[in-house]
């Protein structure tokens, strides 16, 4: 079984400023890893994802986050957020086989402040 | 592309009453759909998983004969509340992928769930 742990629940930035949303995930075998982003009263969007190869994955909106194997980790950045950045961010998880279920973690609300 | 659907975006009903709401997927044939319960402020807990043609696979803790769910078609499901009560009052989101092997789930707008 695997699990998501998103360390922060509320991240509030200023615009123009950078932003580490932090994602740990524990499972006992290999997984895809995503992030998701949901705007108020909407369903989520698919951010980036990792499924194998480069560590570094860039995604929409300007977002990038890092496969990191030894520490578990996959860490969401953006190096100047905006305004429209504001929302709840997932990490979610699955395995590679079997039914593909998503195990997301509590979520991150990041605010961006003028 | 990668389009879901969900019908309708807001539901407000009586204690008792049922309520169906619909996930379509709008550009592509969906061979699975996830339905996913939301409360405020909380994560997506997964309900029910569905395979086009088959009976769906439920997650513990969630009652198949309360929450009826439908997969008729490759670009159709459908999850019906029964007798709905207080407790089921929720944000419902469905996801579609292309089966087995394609790793990405798309997601719908999500429908919120009043019941009085």
């Amino acid at each position: 079984a695997q699990s998501v742990t998103q360390l922060d629940s509320q991240v509030p930035v200023f615009e123009e400023a950078p932003v580490e949303l932090r994602c740990n995930y524990s499972s006992s075998v290999s997984v895809y890893l995503f992030w998701y982003v949901q705007y108020p009263n909407q369903g989520l969007q698919l951010l980036l994802k990792y499924l194998s190869g480069s560590t570094l994955v860039k995604g929409i909106n300007g977002f990038e986050a890092e496969f990191n194997k030894s520490q578990t980790s996959f860490h969401l950045r953006k190096p100047s957020v905006h305004i429209s950045d504001t929302a709840e961010y997932f990490c979610a998880v699955s395995d590679l086989w079997g039914a593909q279920k998503l195990v997301f973690g509590q979520g991150t609300r990041l605010t961006i402040n003028p | 592309g990668a389009v879901v659907s969900q019908h309708p975006s807001w539901v407000i009903c009586k204690s008792g009453t049922s309520v169906k709401i619909e996930c379509r997927s709008l550009d592509f044939q969906a061979t699975t759909m996830f339905w996913y319960r939301q409360f405020p402020k909380q994560s997506l807990m997964l309900m029910a998983t569905s395979n086009e043609g088959s009976k769906a696979t439920y997650e513990q803790g969630v009652e198949k004969d309360k929450f009826l769910i439908n997969h008729a078609s490759l670009t159709l499901s459908t999850l019906t509340v029964t007798s709905a009560h207080p407790e089921d009052s929720s944000f419902y989101i469905c996801s579609a992928s292309l089966g087995q092997g394609q790793e990405t789930q798309y997601f719908g707008p999500g429908t919120r769930l009043l019941v009085l």
